[in-house]
Parts: structure tokens; sequence; C-alpha cells
């Protein structure tokens, strides 16, 4: 296992269109989740999952974000319509349950022109 | 107002000093990570402390549970340390993460 991927690592894109982002978590690992880290600041909890749930959500994640993660193991986040505030560092991240032990992707760069 | 606080933002120094970078948290907190990124966003785990002190070579973390507060501390710093580094509270089902501190190191 090599880790938490995220796919893709950078993504450019204009403003109303759709995009969606990938996360494979370690495959062992129950809990997947994902933040959201604008330049300068710290990662900002947008959801998690515990297996194929999701059980909790943000309200920083607008009606415009959905994430699912059909199968408890890859996860998949969508933003709907995309303004130039969606811009910003989407970071991956699972643990096992029981334990607070993170393993975090490198993260998906989006930009919105 | 975050729960998680971090001194200093942006720190700069020379190859071979003692850094320490501190972070205070709020109630609700159970335990302090200690991580690090560097450009490009890749986030390395660092530490995970409830209580006392660790150490991981030149790295040294340290909770004191009743005043809130921790430090991460590196000693004999060299360049190759320079990155952001982020305490991150742990709440009862996440992470709240402090802004960073943006750490460099000049040889």
């Amino acid at each position: 296992d090599t880790g938490v991927s995220q796919d893709p690592r950078h993504k450019i894109t204009k403003r109303g269109q759709n995009v969606t982002f990938r996360c494979d978590p370690i495959s062992e690992h129950n809990r997947l989740y994902w933040y959201r880290q604008t330049l300068g600041q710290g990662p900002e909890f947008l959801t998690y999952f515990q297996n194929e749930a999701q059980l909790e959500k943000s309200r920083l994640l607008s009606d415009r974000f959905s994430a699912e993660r059909p199968k408890g193991s890859f996860s998949t986040l969508e933003i709907q319509r995309t303004e130039q505030g969606d811009s910003a560092m989407y970071l991956c991240a699972s643990s096992p349950t029981g334990t607070f032990g993170y393993t975090f992707g490198s993260g998906t760069r989006l930009t919105v022109v | 107002k975050n729960e998680v606080e971090q001194s200093p933002q942006n720190l700069t120094a020379q190859e071979g000093e003692f850094i320490t970078i501190n972070c205070s948290y709020s109630v609700g907190i159970s335990a302090l990570h200690w991580l690090q990124q560097h450009p490009g966003g890749g986030i390395v785990s660092l530490f995970m402390l409830s209580s006392g002190k660790k150490k991981h070579g030149r790295l040294i973390a340290t909770i004191n549970i009743q005043e809130k507060h921790s430090s991460l501390h590196i000693t004999a710093s060299h360049p190759r340390d320079s990155a952001v580094y982020i305490c991150a509270g742990q709440g009862a089902q996440k992470l709240v993460f402090g802004q960073g501190t943006r750490l460099t190191i000049n040889p």
C-alpha cells in the first residue's frame, strides 16, 4: 500500500464548471476525511466518512459540494458550478477506527479562473 | 475564533539554531498533533501527544494539559527543516488545525 493517493494533483477550471476529485485511502482505514486549505491558512474540515457512511459535514460544505464513498473504499468530492472562492488545496486523510493516527494525501490543488 | 492558535506565523533562523513553535488550544481537544507540510502540499504526521513529551531525532514535542499548550522544538536546525509546521487538535471526530508556522532555515 502506497499511502493515501489523490487525483488529480492539480486542476484548473473555468468558473461555473463542475469538478470531481478522487481520494484512495489506505485500504485498512475505515475513516476518510476531506479538508480544504487556502493559501496561508491551516486546513479546514469539510466532511468525514466511517466506511460508506458520511457522518459529519461542515457548514463550509455548501449545496454545491457533495462527497461520496460508495463502497467504503475510495471517495469522491464534487464541486458544482465552481466559483473563484473555491480555489484551494483539497486534502484527503484516512485513519483506522479507534486510533488517531492519520495519513494524508498530497492534495488536489484547484484553481478556478 | 479558532480553537487552535499557533505562534509565530513566520520564523526565519540560521542553520544550527534551536527552534520553538508554540500551540495553544481550547477545551474539547483530547490530543495534539504536530504535522509538517512541504511545498506542494503533502502533510506528514510528526507526533501525536496527549501528555508529556516525545522525541524523534532532532524534533521534540511537549504538551502541558493543564495550560492547554504544546511546543515543538527543533535542535540543531538545518535548511532541510524548512517547511510549514502545523499543530492540530483532536476533537471528538476530527482534527482542528492551527494556521501553521512557516519556518525558513538559512544556511
